[in-house]
C-alpha cells in the first residue's frame, strides 16, 4: 500500500533562513506522481509542485526548489530565504497510477512557522 | 476563472443527525475528489466521482456517501454524525485523465473546505 512520510511535525525559522521540508513515500507501482501543496491559515490547500515517477531532474522555481531521489524514495522540498508569508503546513502526497483516476495519499503536514 | 466553491463553510450539527455538504468545481472539471482531514488522521481520501460515477472510494463506512449531478457539482452526506466526523471536509476538482499514463497525474484544485463540528 502506498504511504508518505512528513517526519518533521514544526519547523521553525526567523525570515530569510532556508527551509528544507523531508518526504519520504512508499509505494509499489513503477509509475506515480509527487506533489507538495500548501496549506495556509485559510484551510484551502494550494497546489506547489508536481514530479513524476520517471523524471528525477531536481529544479528551481523562484524560492522553491525540490530533490527528488528515487533510491532513498524522498521528495524534499526546500523554501530559499523564507518570508513570513510562507508560514503555513505543508504536505506531500502520492498518487499511483494504477489507481485509474485522482486518488492522492497525503502525508501528515510539516506546520513551516517563518518569525520576522 | 472561479476556484472550488464548497458551501456551507461551517456547520454545527449534533449526534445522531445527518449532514450534506455541497461543491461545485471548476468550470470544465469533471472530476471531483472528497477528503477529511482531521488533528489526528491527517487528510485522508474519501471518494472520487467522474462523470455522475464513483471511480474511487477510500476507508471509510457506508455512512459516508457522495453523488455527482450531470453538471459535474458533487454533494457528500454523512448520516448517524458521530464526534468522531468533526472534521474539515475539502473537495478538489480537476481534469479527468484518461489511461493508466495518465492517472494520478492530474492536479487536484481544492476549495476552500466545508468545517463540521459534531456535538
Amino acid at each position: 500500500a502506498q504511504k508518505v512520510t512528513q517526519a518533521q511535525t514544526e519547523i521553525s525559522v526567523v525570515e530569510k533562513e532556508d527551509v528544507t521540508l523531508d518526504c519520504v513515500y512508499e509505494t509499489r507501482d513503477t509509475t506515480y506522481y509527487l506533489f507538495w501543496y500548501k496549506q495556509p491559515p485559510s484551510g484551502e490547500l494550494v497546489f506547489l509542485i508536481r514530479r513524476n515517477s520517471f523524471d528525477e531532474q531536481n529544479e528551481i522555481s523562484g524560492r522553491y526548489s525540490w530533490n527528488f531521489q528515487k533510491s532513498t524514495s524522498s521528495f524534499n522540498f526546500t523554501i530559499t530565504a523564507s518570508q513570513v508569508v510562507d508560514s503555513a503546513v505543508y504536505f506531500c502526497a502520492l498518487s499511483e497510477a494504477k489507481a485509474a483516476g485522482n486518488k492522492l495519499t497525503f502525508g501528515g503536514g510539516t506546520r513551516v512557522l517563518v518569525k520576522p | 476563472k472561479a476556484g472550488v466553491t464548497q458551501t456551507p463553510r461551517y456547520l454545527i450539527k449534533t449526534r445522531g443527525q445527518q449532514v450534506t455538504l455541497s461543491c461545485s468545481p471548476i468550470s470544465g472539471h469533471r472530476s471531483v475528489s472528497w477528503y477529511q482531514q482531521t488533528p489526528g488522521q491527517g487528510l485522508q481520501f474519501l471518494f472520487e466521482y467522474f462523470s455522475e460515477t464513483q471511480r474511487n472510494k477510500g476507508n471509510f463506512p457506508g455512512r459516508f456517501s457522495g453523488r455527482q449531478f450531470s453538471n459535474s457539482r458533487s454533494e457528500m452526506n454523512v448520516s448517524t454524525l458521530e464526534l468522531g466526523d468533526s472534521a474539515l471536509y475539502l473537495c478538489a476538482s480537476s481534469h479527468a485523465g484518461t489511461g493508466a499514463v495518465y492517472s494520478g497525474a492530474n492536479v487536484l484544485t481544492f476549495g476552500a473546505g466545508s468545517r463540521l463540528t459534531v456535538l
